[in-house]
């Protein structure tokens, strides 16, 4: 059972270019997350999920945008990246169907830096 | 907006002691608090979630109290082991989620 995974798991870089974060889920959950993670800020909400074909920003989304194309898969892409977006990712997913009191769980993460 | 904080940013004991981790949340309207472990250049993994209704949950040497009212959550560890140094996050889920800044623990030998 592989739950949440992310690719890739590592990526450099240059500024300016552009590339697509994955994250695919198998269990079955409604809502998927993009976070970013940087030293001593905590994890940041970039976008959210809540069903397959609905998308909403989070606190940080500019420079960002996200995919949902079916219920198993939530990407993330940057169109021109930017140092600023030197960051560890991570992707996660929560059921929210019936009662709101579900764990969310995490992928590994992808560690992206930007040059 | 809710914002949650963490004190101690930083903790370093001997292995055996007892310790309490706390979390903080300025807006009591939540549906749950959820602590998380996260291992250096690793994901996070989830130890213990209290729901609103609740006052606190155990899992092994963890338990987790939550007080709603007061804006307050612990994570008290007993018996630490230094297998138990990592980060730990809460995180309280109300319109989405919103994480705490971590306590680092270093359980000594």
């Amino acid at each position: 059972n592989a739950g949440v995974t992310q690719t890739p798991k590592f990526q450099v870089l240059k500024t300016g270019q552009s590339m697509t974060l994955q994250c695919a889920q198998d269990m079955n959950h409604n809502s998927m997350y993009w976070y970013r993670q940087d030293p001593g800020m905590g994890l940041r909400l970039i976008y959210y999920s809540a069903s397959e074909g609905t998308t909403d920003k989070g606190e940080v989304p500019n420079g960002y945008n996200v995919s949902r194309l079916n219920k198993r898969e939530f990407s993330l892409r940057l169109e021109s990246a930017a140092p600023s977006q030197t960051s560890v990712y991570f992707c996660a997913t929560h059921e929210t169907s019936g009662f709101s009191n579900q764990p969310q769980h995490f992928g590994d993460g992808t560690r992206l830096s930007i040059l | 907006k809710q914002e949650v904080t963490q004190i101690p940013a930083a903790l370093s004991v001997p292995e055996g002691e007892n310790l309490v981790l706390n979390c903080s949340f300025t807006d009591s309207a939540i549906y749950n608090l959820q602590w998380f472990r996260q291992d250096p250049g690793k994901g996070l993994t989830s130890l213990l979630l209290i729901q609103s209704s609740q006052r606190e949950q155990t899992s092994g040497r963890l338990n987790a109290s939550l007080d709603k009212s007061s804006g307050r959550s612990t994570l008290y560890i007993a018996a630490s082991q230094p297998g138990d140094s990592a980060t730990y996050l809460c995180a309280v889920y109300g319109q989405n989620f919103v994480f705490g800044p971590g306590t680092r623990l270093s359980v000594l030998p």
